[in-house]
């Protein structure tokens, strides 16, 4: 199984300030016949169920803020958010969907400073 | 509007079964693939398990916790999806999601509120 590890588990940032999340895989996440990565981002505010943030590792959904950013590639990956907003607390979740199990990250917790 | 609504949700015994179910509308269900996630309370996301669409042959696959217990189906006739779980375990008891991928290799993109599972004597 791959598996997923984020850092930092929880993290406190300012409003209006910068926020980075970090996502590495135990296996490339790269498929070669495509070139693309096969990862994700999802957002879970408290009693609500996950949204999709970014897919391929650096798309986003429509809708999703443009704050919102995902980059890397391989086994490396990070999600920014470039301004945070009050309504940005949750928790972060990042998710491999190359293979099955389609195993996600241990979730970090972002707060506000 | 895409709807997922999970249902069939309750307190069971160690031991015993339950089935659950996932409604779906606004979208072509029988296209889709259906997963489930869990999430035991203040803890992270756990894949369950997905099913594939008919024109993927189902493809049904499992993660290690649940497998050769845990099965899940579909009936494209009903827009329905279910997690039927056997011989349940207390640490079974979570949150169960229900979500889709339009296509196989493409991540879930609308989720639905989650049903409750609750194992315990």
């Amino acid at each position: 199984d791959i598996v997923m590890t984020q850092s930092p588990d929880s993290l406190a940032v300012s409003l209006g300030e910068r926020a980075t999340i970090n996502c590495k895989s135990s296996q490339s996440l790269l498929y070669s016949s495509n070139n693309k990565n096969y990862l994700a981002w999802y957002q879970q505010k408290s009693g609500q169920p996950p949204k999709l943030l970014i897919h391929w590792a650096s798309t986003r959904e429509s809708g999703v803020p443009d704050r919102f950013s995902g980059s890397g590639s391989g086994t490396d990956f990070t999600l920014t958010i470039s301004s945070l907003q009050a309504e940005d607390v949750a928790v972060y979740y990042c998710q491999q969907y190359l293979n099955v199990p389609r195993t996600f990250g241990q979730g970090t917790k972002l707060e506000i400073k | 509007e895409v709807q997922l609504v999970e249902s069939g949700g309750g307190f069971v015994q160690p031991g015993g079964s339950l089935k659950l179910s996932c409604a779906a509308s606004g979208f072509t269900f029988s296209g889709a693939a259906i997963h489930w996630v869990r999430q035991v309370s203040g803890k992270g996301l756990e894949w369950v398990g997905r099913v594939r669409s008919t024109a993927d042959n189902f493809a049904p696959a499992y993660g290690a916790s649940v497998k050769g217990r845990f099965t899940i189906s579909r009936d494209d006739s009903k827009n329905t999806a279910y997690l039927q779980m056997n011989s349940l375990r207390t640490e079974d008891t979570a949150i169960y999601y229900c979500s889709r991928t339009p296509t196989y290799d493409t991540p879930s993109d609308y989720w639905g509120q989650g049903t409750l599972v609750t194992v315990s004597s």
